[in-house]
């Protein structure tokens, strides 16, 4: 059974400083990884998505790298601003159909002003 | 493209009455996911569909939980009765293709008193 863990569970930075989050899954027969952010008491907002196949993901400061054989990804975040400030989470859908997503419990990110 | 579109947003009932949950996927996705998130474990996959049939219902916690696809643009997840520890933030998700990933909505959080 797959299991994916974030760690750190919550973190907290200045604003500027670049962080990476961690992300770590069980089985690495993943068909794809996607990360998302979760603002308090909303939805989940798609970040970046990344096939098996491929190596990294970036969409403006942010930066999604995976090591499909050793089970890892990270999500690095430049220039952090408080407007990142948000619960942020991975999550991994593994090689057999059209499986659903597995989640990590996500980390929690505070960027101070 | 209004996104996955779920109703009520929130709701609040008393144990043991019925609660009713609709998910409208986005128009062209063949796969529907209902997830429960709480703080204590996290988003939990209940229930998932492809082409309007239900693939695996082994994450419904209890036969007081069921759920529907009677056509492509429409599901329903419902509890019956409804208990306290029901309480949560309820999710639809949908997706074409896996390549694609998940688009979510903004959930529906039911409070069970």
């Amino acid at each position: 059974k797959q299991e994916v863990t974030q760690i750190p569970a919550a973190l907290s930075v200045p604003e500027g400083e670049n962080l990476v989050l961690n992300c770590s899954f069980t089985d690495s027969a993943i068909y794809n990884l996607q990360w998302f952010r979760q603002d308090p008491g909303k939805g989940l907002t798609s970040l970046l998505l990344i096939q098996s196949s491929q190596r990294e993901q970036t969409s403006g400061r942010l930066n999604a790298s995976l090591d499909k054989s050793s089970g890892r990804s990270t999500l690095y975040i430049a220039a952090s601003q408080p407007g990142d400030s948000a619960t942020y989470l991975c999550a991994v859908s593994t090689n057999s159909g059209n499986t659903p997503l597995v989640f990590g419990k996500g980390t929690r990110l505070s960027v101070i002003a | 493209d209004a996104g996955v579109i779920q109703s009520p947003r929130h709701e609040v009932t008393e144990m043991g009455q019925e609660v009713t949950l609709r998910c409208k996927p986005i128009s062209g996705h063949n796969s529907l996911f209902w997830y429960r998130q709480t703080m204590m474990r996290g988003l939990e996959l209940l229930i998932y569909f492809n082409n309007n049939v239900p693939i695996d219902d082994s994450g419904m916690p209890e036969d007081r939980f069921s759920a529907k696809m009677p056509n492509a643009s429409f599901s329903t997840l419902k509890i019956q009765p409804s208990e306290p520890r029901d309480s949560a933030v309820y999710f639809c998700a949908s997706s074409f293709q896996r390549n694609y990933g998940y688009t979510f909505g903004s959930g529906t959080r039911l409070t069970v008193v």
